[in-house]
């Protein structure tokens, strides 16, 4: 069965560090893949998705991710992040032509100020 | 506005009380899910549908049940034989792209 494994699940930062959540997934046919954020007392929302083409990402609020289909993975990255990105981070996986997302178990991200 | 709305935002139930939560969507998705997210397990899938009138159980619906009789709505009943009901509950609903749009939550507590 299809997995997705994001292994920082506590990551804390200071202001204007720089961020990188990893995100693996073990399907190797093609796939589809997104980065979703819940804010605190926020809905879940999409940050960041691929389908296909440029395999550098950008998304909302200044992230980005680059998918490397050798490695099987979609990291999030942020060059430098700022207190509002306190939030949960969670990477998802579409294989094939299924419409049923993988999620991973999510990364809880604090910034401090 | 165009979304997802869930109700109640916090609902306590006592032990051996079978609840409904409420998701209904203006998207005009096909498709609809419910997610239950406990703390560090991510999100797990207990029921989707695809289409009115038809839906599927997910990794863990033992102790659910669902209903679609309209395209814009998809509750979910938490039953007496779910061992362990406590947890926030997300549904959500996709259109063509499978991007998928979620609602607020609904907090459950049972007493």
């Amino acid at each position: 069965a299809q997995s997705v494994s994001q292994h920082n699940h506590h990551v804390i930062l200071s202001e204007a560090a720089s961020l990188e959540l990893g995100c693996n997934y073990s399907y190797g046919g093609t796939v589809n893949l997104f980065w979703y954020v819940q804010y605190p007392g926020q809905h879940l929302q999409l940050l960041l998705k691929y389908f296909s083409g440029d395999p550098l990402v950008k998304g909302i609020k200044g992230f980005e991710a680059e998918f490397i289909k050798s490695k099987f993975s979609f990291n999030l990255r942020k060059p430098s992040v700022q207190w509002s990105d306190t939030a949960e981070y969670f990477c998802a996986v579409l294989t094939g032509g299924s419409y049923i997302p993988t999620f991973g178990r999510g990364t809880s991200l604090i910034v401090h100020p | 506005d165009g979304g997802i709305t869930q109700s109640p935002k916090y609902l306590f139930r006592k032990e051996g009380q079978n609840v409904t939560l409420s998701c209904e969507q203006n998207l005009n998705h096909d498709a609809m899910y419910w997610y239950r997210q406990d703390p560090g397990q991510g999100l797990r899938l207990i029921y989707y549908s695809q289409i009115v009138n038809d839906f599927q159980k997910g990794d863990i619906a033992e102790g659910y049940s669902v209903s679609r009789e309209k395209k814009e709505s998809f509750p979910l009943t938490v039953t007496s034989a779910q061992k362990n009901p406590t947890a926030f509950y997300l549904c959500a609903s996709s259109g063509t792209r499978n991007e998928q749009f979620f609602g607020p939550g609904t907090r459950l507590t049972v007493l």
